[in-house]
């Protein structure tokens, strides 16, 4: 897994709760995503980072915030989670942008949110 | 904005039969362009990509892609297929500069013995 690790890689939660997920990477790429994935959809971003402490939203960030205060560490938080936000998500990493936006994928997290 | 489309959700195969998974994408400018695979339960794994040059891309484990500027098209393409191919691939378009990977929304493969 390229050197990403997701914790936990399975959680079960109850509406209304906080749920924190963490990407963990060994790379020390600059780039750092979290993506969401549900049947009939594929992949969608929910954030990504440049930096640390730089961030920014992706197509489907509400309900969600996330924090790089490290370069190795990106964490994803779910507020109050719902059960909309039942669902398999991803870290991914890359270099940078561009030709270099080769991304590689954590082994992922499972959540279900009950 | 750019987008992807994979217009096939599932294709089923028999094993050693050839198959072409179909992507097109939509941008009137220089794309930079991927396959994925995944496996059940595991993460994404890059299979190929076309970033410069030749437009016959050779990937991992005997796939290949060809990139069609004028049909803006990018389909994997294999010429026999095994059991162990059975997996969900992933198309993705990045324009460059600093914008995000655009996934499509997957095709199905299944390999039928």
């Amino acid at each position: 897994d390229a050197g990403i690790t997701q914790s936990p890689r399975h959680k079960v939660t109850e509406t209304g709760t906080p749920v924190t997920l963490r990407c963990h990477q060994t790379e020390n790429h600059r780039y750092m995503y979290w993506y969401r994935q549900d049947p009939g959809h594929g992949l969608r971003l929910i954030h990504y980072s440049y930096g640390v402490k730089d961030t920014d939203k992706g197509e489907v960030s509400d309900g969600y915030s996330v924090s790089r205060s490290k370069t190795e560490d990106f964490l994803l938080t779910l507020e109050s989670a719902t059960s909309s936000q039942t669902s398999v998500y991803f870290c991914a990493i890359s270099e940078g942008q561009g030709a270099k936006n080769i991304q590689y994928f954590g082994a992922g997290t499972r959540l279900s949110v009950l | 904005a750019q987008s992807v489309t994979q217009l096939d959700s599932q294709v089923p195969v028999f094993e050693e039969a050839p198959v072409e998974l179909r992507c097109n994408y939509s941008s009137s400018v220089s794309v930079y362009l991927f396959w994925y695979v995944q496996y059940p339960n595991q993460g994404l794994q890059l299979l190929l990509k076309y970033l410069s040059g030749s437009t016959l891309v050779k990937g991992i484990n005997g796939f290949e892609a060809e990139f069609n500027k004028s049909q803006t098209s990018f389909h994997l393409r294999k010429p026999s297929v095994h059991i162990s191919d059975t997996a969900e691939y992933f198309c993705a378009v990045n324009l460059g500069g600093n914008t995000p990977l655009v996934f499509g929304k997957g095709t199905r493969l299944s390999v039928i013995a």
